[in-house]
């Protein structure tokens, strides 16, 4: 099983639709999560982390279901600015040492 | 707000030449990565350094590669003599939290150097 993996994408949908991103990992031990969007040849940067109760950033919503090792984000009222690709990001071990990522998952939003 | 920078943006170099990526991390942060993307693959931890030596290493920083903090502000990447598979696109980030807790915050990202080894 990989470390990180998430839907291979892309997602094409139409500008308003609802998205949802699914992630899971492997290593039980994991604590922090995230999700980051990375624009074509740009540096990743920080949507969202993602908290055991579940945390809503306006249009995102992140959830954590630890049992069963996976991290979901949902984009509500998609907009053309939301294209981008989704990486799931999961630090291994409880220390900051090194964080793991998803190949991502690359979302389209037709006009 | 502040930002990690990095130069240069893009870097040719041949085949066996020697590289040094450059990163000014964020002033108050204490932990710093590297990282590298090949084009169309994912993003892949490189090194972690803290307290001015490296934390952590992945199989992909064999001895081609060593990190420096040399001035206090500057944290750079060394690449001793450059292969053809070594082409991607490289960042630096850098954490703030104290380690061994639990942490909130998350890794900023320089834009990264764009480095093509002919």
């Amino acid at each position: 099983r990989k470390e990180v993996e998430q839907d291979p994408g892309p997602f094409n949908v139409p500008e308003g639709a609802t998205v949802a991103f699914n992630c899971t990992y492997s290593n039980s031990a994991s604590q922090s999560f995230f999700w980051y969007r990375q624009d074509c040849r740009k540096e990743p940067k920080l949507l969202m982390s993602v908290y055991s109760s579940g945390n809503e950033d306006g249009r995102f919503t992140a959830q954590l279901n630890r049992a069963s090792q996976y991290i979901s984000l949902l984009i509500r009222d998609s907009k053309l600015s939301d294209s981008a690709t989704y990486l799931c990001v999961v630090n291994k071990r409880g220390r900051d040492d090194k964080i793991i990522f998803g190949k991502g998952t690359r979302l389209h939003i037709l006009p | 707000e502040p930002e990690v920078t990095q130069t240069p943006s893009h870097q040719v170099t041949q085949m066996g030449q020697e590289v040094i990526l450059r990163c000014v991390p964020i002033s108050n942060h204490l932990y710093f990565y590297w990282y590298r993307q090949i084009l169309g693959q994912k993003v892949e931890f490189l090194v972690s350094f803290y307290n001015n030596e490296i934390s952590e290493k992945s199989e992909i920083f064999d001895d081609q590669f060593s990190v420096e903090r040399p001035d206090g502000s500057n944290f750079t990447l060394k690449i001793r003599s450059t292969k053809l598979e070594d082409s991607a696109m490289y960042f630096c980030a850098s954490l703030k939290v104290l380690p061994g807790g639990l942490s909130k915050e998350t890794q900023y990202f320089g834009p990264g150097t764009r480095l093509l080894v002919l």
